[in-house]
């Protein structure tokens, strides 16, 4: 079946980049997206992707694919304290399913 | 324009009892996805919904949970005789379409505590 994964935990310093990264298997993947995840909030949708492209560029934010290697990261330039949350891959692919990875949770020191 | 409401935010339930979590899509559309996030794990797919219809429940326990969203009104979930193991947040997403090429847009959730 599909599958999302992703490292579970990243650290950087404030002002550093920030590069989280993400494998899946669905070779019909069409969009793949990233979401941010503050303490006890939502889900909120940061940029996503569509398959034919292999990067995207959003003010601080750079998405990379690599369709051949399933690959998917996200950099973050000059990454704030503000940026700490758990960032979650995900994708669509056949159907309506999207499938998330578990999340990597950023930790930003100051 | 309004997005995906979620109510309530928060709830509580002792073991038994049963949980209804509702969601509102937002404006224009019929398209309704349930998502389920245990602590410290991603988002798990329950249930993809229709108006009147559900089309695919593959990710949804067998058994004590439903769910539906009629003609009128939320999307309900509905979770009979909780266990501690159902203390989870539940996300819904609404889309216009069900196709592939639609992002969802998601509520905040509700996040169930079973006591």
């Amino acid at each position: 079946g599909e599958d999302v994964e992703q490292s579970l935990f990243l650290s950087v310093r404030e002002g550093d980049s920030s590069v989280i990264n993400c494998t899946y298997t669905d070779s019909s993947s069409t969009y793949l997206y990233w979401y941010k995840q503050e303490p006890g909030a939502g889900l909120q949708l940061l940029t996503y992707i569509f398959s034919n492209m292999d990067m995207k560029q959003d003010q601080r934010l750079t998405v990379l694919l690599n369709k051949k290697d399933k690959h998917l990261s996200l950099r973050i330039a000059d990454t704030q304290t503000g940026d700490s949350a758990i960032y979650f891959c995900a994708e669509t692919g056949r159907g309506f399913k999207t499938i998330f990875g578990a999340g990597t949770r950023l930790f930003v020191k100051a | 324009n309004a997005g995906v409401m979620q109510n309530p935010r928060h709830l509580v339930r002792r073991r038994g009892q049963e949980a209804r979590l509702r969601c509102s899509p937002m404006k224009g559309h019929s398209h309704v996805y349930w998502y389920r996030q245990l602590p410290e794990e991603g988002l798990k797919f329950m249930v993809y919904l229709q108006k009147e219809n559900i089309i695919d429940e593959s990710g949804m326990p067998k058994e004590r949970f439903s769910a539906e969203f009629p003609k009128e009104g939320p999307s309900i979930l509905r979770i009979q005789q909780v266990v501690r193991g159902d203390s989870a947040a539940y996300f819904c997403a609404s889309s216009p379409t069900g196709a592939v090429n639609t992002e969802a847009f998601f509520g905040q959730g509700t996040r169930l505590t079973v006591v």
